[in-house]
């Protein structure tokens, strides 16, 4: 099946700083990516989709600014989360489409962020 | 937009009895119903899913069935094993633009 890989998988970092998170398809090419949010005991809150080539189309209320998404090939989108505030700290996952008619998605593992 | 509504949000079962989680949908032109199996702290996993031209689907123990007209959706889990239990996600996908939207979640306890 098809494998999607993030990294990191857990990172801490101060508050005032920035992490990128990678997401990877593995062996197959993924037209779309997106990106996810999921606080604890809650649902995936999509942030943003992500077309190779092209600008990301991010959801309402999400500062495009604060999360910048890059998706410079079809196995690699990445997310950053700029200026982290303690409120960033949640858990971020992307999935991979390979595009189609009705295209599944594939998870990756998630990213765990605690900004302290 | 899309819009997604689960239920219940948690579930206990007794081993060996049947789950049922019900979603409700908002946008007509949805037309791939997923359903994931999230385990604490791990990636969503694909267990079933249903396009719109099929009323039912069956994979074991695990049948979804969709419902268009009244843009109702549901997971039912027969022979229940407590290794099922987990969070379960719904989630509905309109064409085009393959954007997945998710219901809240239900947190399934199977106990033993």
């Amino acid at each position: 099946g098809a494998v999607v890989s993030q990294h990191p998988s857990r990172v801490i970092c101060k508050s005032g700083t920035s992490v990128k998170i990678e997401c990877r398809s593995l062996d197959f090419q993924a037209t779309t990516m997106f990106w996810y949010r999921q606080f604890p005991k809650q649902s995936l809150m999509l942030m943003a989709t992500s077309n190779e080539g092209s600008k990301a189309t991010y959801e309402q209320g999400v500062e495009k600014d604060k999360f910048l998404i890059n998706h410079a090939s079809l196995t690699l989108s990445t997310l950053t989360v700029t200026s982290a505030h303690p409120e960033d700290s949640s858990f971020y996952i992307c999935s991979a489409s390979s595009g189609g008619a009705a295209e599944t998605q594939y998870f990756g593992p998630g990213t765990r962020l605690l900004v302290l | 937009g899309e819009n997604v509504e689960q239920h219940p949000s948690t579930l206990s079962v007794q081993e060996g009895d049947s789950a049922v989680i019900k979603c409700t949908y908002s946008d007509s032109a949805s037309n791939y119903f997923p359903w994931y199996k999230q385990e604490l702290g791990k990636r969503p996993q694909l267990i079933i899913d249903i396009r719109s031209n099929v009323g039912e689907k069956k994979d074991q123990r695990i049948a979804v069935t969709l419902n268009k007209t009244a843009k109702h959706f549901s997971l039912h889990i027969t022979e229940t094993q407590p290794e099922d239990s987990a969070v379960y996600f719904c989630a509905a996908q309109a064409p085009g633009g393959f954007k997945t939207i998710f219901g809240a979640g239900t947190r399934l306890f199977v106990k033993a």
